[in-house]
C-alpha cells in the first residue's frame, strides 16, 4: 500500500524566513509526485508534478525537488500570502492519488 | 475558463437522511474523481469515472455510498442513511483523460455535517 508522510505538521515562519517541507513516500513504481496548495475552505490548487529523481520545478518563491524516497518543497523568502496547507500526493500505476496529511504553513508579517 | 464546480458548498443533515452532492467538471475533461477529506486526515479516494467505462468504485467505504455520472459530464455522489462518521469535505476533481500523468484539478468541495 502506498504511504505518504509529510513533515512537519505545522510550520510557523517569519516573513522572509526560508524553510523546507518534507514529503517521504513508499510506493511501488512511482508515476508522479504532486504538490498542491490548499487554502481554508477551498479545494486543493495544483502546484507541481515531479516524475523522476533529480527533477526540480520552480514557481515564484516555491521550489520542489524529488529523490527516490522523498520530495522537498522549499519556500524562499515567504510572504504572508504563502500561508496555506501544502499537500503532497503520489501516483503509482494508475490514476488514484494517495495524499499525505499536509503541512500547514503560517507566515507572519 | 470555468473550473470544477460543486454544490452545495455546505450541507447539514440529520443522521439517517440521504444526501446528494453534485460535481460539474471542467468542460472537455473526460475523467472525474471523488475524494473525501476528513478533519486532520489526508484526502481519501472514493470513486473514478472515465468516459463510458465502468467506474472504479474501489474506494467507496460502504454500500451506502453510490455515484453516477450522466452524459459523461455532471456527477452526483449519493450517501444513504447518513452517519456521523460521514461528516467530511467531499472533493471532486477532473482531468483531461484519466491517464496516470494527467493533472487532477479540484473543485471547492462540499462540507457535509451529519448531526
Amino acid at each position: 500500500e502506498d504511504q505518504v508522510t509529510q513533515s512537519p505538521e505545522a510550520l510557523r515562519l517569519q516573513e522572509g524566513e526560508s524553510s523546507s517541507l518534507n514529503c517521504s513516500y513508499t510506493v511501488s513504481g512511482l508515476r508522479g509526485l504532486f504538490w498542491y496548495r490548499q487554502d481554508p475552505g477551498k479545494g486543493p490548487e495544483f502546484l507541481f508534478t515531479l516524475y523522476s529523481a533529480g527533477e526540480e520545478k520552480e514557481k515564484e518563491r516555491l521550489k520542489a525537488t524529488l529523490t527516490k524516497k522523498e520530495s522537498f518543497l522549499h519556500i524562499t523568502a515567504p510572504k504572508p500570502e504563502d500561508s496555506a496547507t501544502y499537500l503532497c500526493a503520489v501516483q503509482a500505476g494508475d490514476y488514484k492519488l494517495s495524499f499525505g496529511a499536509g503541512t500547514t504553513v503560517t507566515v507572519r508579517a | 475558463g470555468a473550473g470544477v464546480s460543486q454544490s452545495p458548498s455546505n450541507k447539514v443533515t440529520e443522521k439517517g437522511k440521504d444526501v446528494e452532492l453534485r460535481c460539474d467538471p471542467i468542460s472537455g475533461h473526460t475523467a472525474l474523481y471523488w475524494y473525501r477529506q476528513s478533519l486532520g486526515q489526508g484526502l481519501e479516494f472514493l470513486i473514478y469515472f472515465q468516459g463510458n467505462s465502468a467506474p472504479d468504485k474501489s474506494g467507496l467505504p460502504s454500500d451506502r455510498f453510490s455515484a453516477e455520472r450522466t452524459g459523461g459530464s455532471v456527477s452526483t455522489l449519493t450517501i444513504q442513511r447518513t452517519q456521523q462518521e460521514d461528516s467530511a469535505v467531499y472533493l471532486c476533481a477532473s482531468s483531461t483523460a484519466g491517464r496516470s500523468t494527467d493533472t487532477q484539478y479540484f473543485g471547492p468541495g462540499t462540507r457535509l455535517t451529519v448531526l
